[in-house]
């Protein structure tokens, strides 16, 4: 099973500050790099489906790119709101599958 | 909007019991999975299918199995639940074969066995 590593475990910011946080992932047999934005009681929803090296991808205040050499992507949140609070997950495309990452919470407070 | 169902949101079952959890999809996706999701772990797949009748084992198929009868619905069946697989189950499906495309998920079933 391959090790797909999320840092940090969780996040508090202040509402209106920056924030980024860390998907790494084996480096070899690279097909594809999701993230995915998990509220509380909702389902897991995609934010970025990425594919190539150097690929950046945005969605209003969220940013993401990858790194397949060095086996790492950023998810960056400009001007961190409440409703950003949730937990973003990482997963690693290989050989057909996705491995998931343990997830980064972020709790934004007012 | 492509919209994933599970049949129940929480689920409570005796250890010994067979259960059965669903999930149904709209749009037509060709691949569907299960996977399970446990404190400070990702998501761990568990089956998928990429066809009707189609099945292929996921990382930690041990336990579980899975009927796809209709291309909308998959199934994921505990013959004998056991303590250790309580557990939030989610369901995903997919609009075609490879994984440079988004899954979208259902709700997830929380299933406690005691």
């Amino acid at each position: 099973i391959l090790n797909v590593e999320q840092s940090p475990q969780s996040l508090h910011v202040q509402e209106g500050d920056s924030t980024n946080f860390t998907c790494s992932f084996p480096s070899s047999n690279f097909y594809a790099l999701h993230w995915y934005r998990w509220e509380t009681a909702k389902s897991p929803e995609a934010l970025f489906v990425m594919t190539l090296n150097g690929d950046e991808k945005k969605k209003g205040r969220i940013s993401a790119t990858l790194n397949t050499k060095e086996g790492y992507s950023y998810l960056y949140i400009k001007g961190s709101q409440p409703e950003d609070s949730a937990t973003y997950l990482c997963a690693f495309g290989s050989w057909g599958k996705l491995q998931f990452g343990a997830g980064t919470q972020v709790v934004v407070t007012p | 909007d492509v919209k994933v169902t599970q049949s129940s949101r929480y689920l409570v079952k005796r250890t010994g019991e067979k259960v059965f959890l669903e999930c149904v999809q709209d749009m037509d996706h060709e691949n569907m999975f299960w996977y399970r999701q446990d404190p400070g772990l990702g998501l761990r797949l568990i089956y998928f299918s990429y066809d009707v009748k189609m099945k292929e084992k996921g990382d930690i198929p041990e336990g579980y199995s899975v009927s796809r009868e209709k291309k909308e619905r998959f199934s994921l069946i505990l013959e004998s639940a056991s303590t250790n697989q309580t557990s939030m189950y989610l369901c995903a499906s997919s609009p075609t074969s490879g994984i440079s495309y988004e899954q979208y998920f259902g709700p997830g079933t929380r299933l406690t066995v005691t």
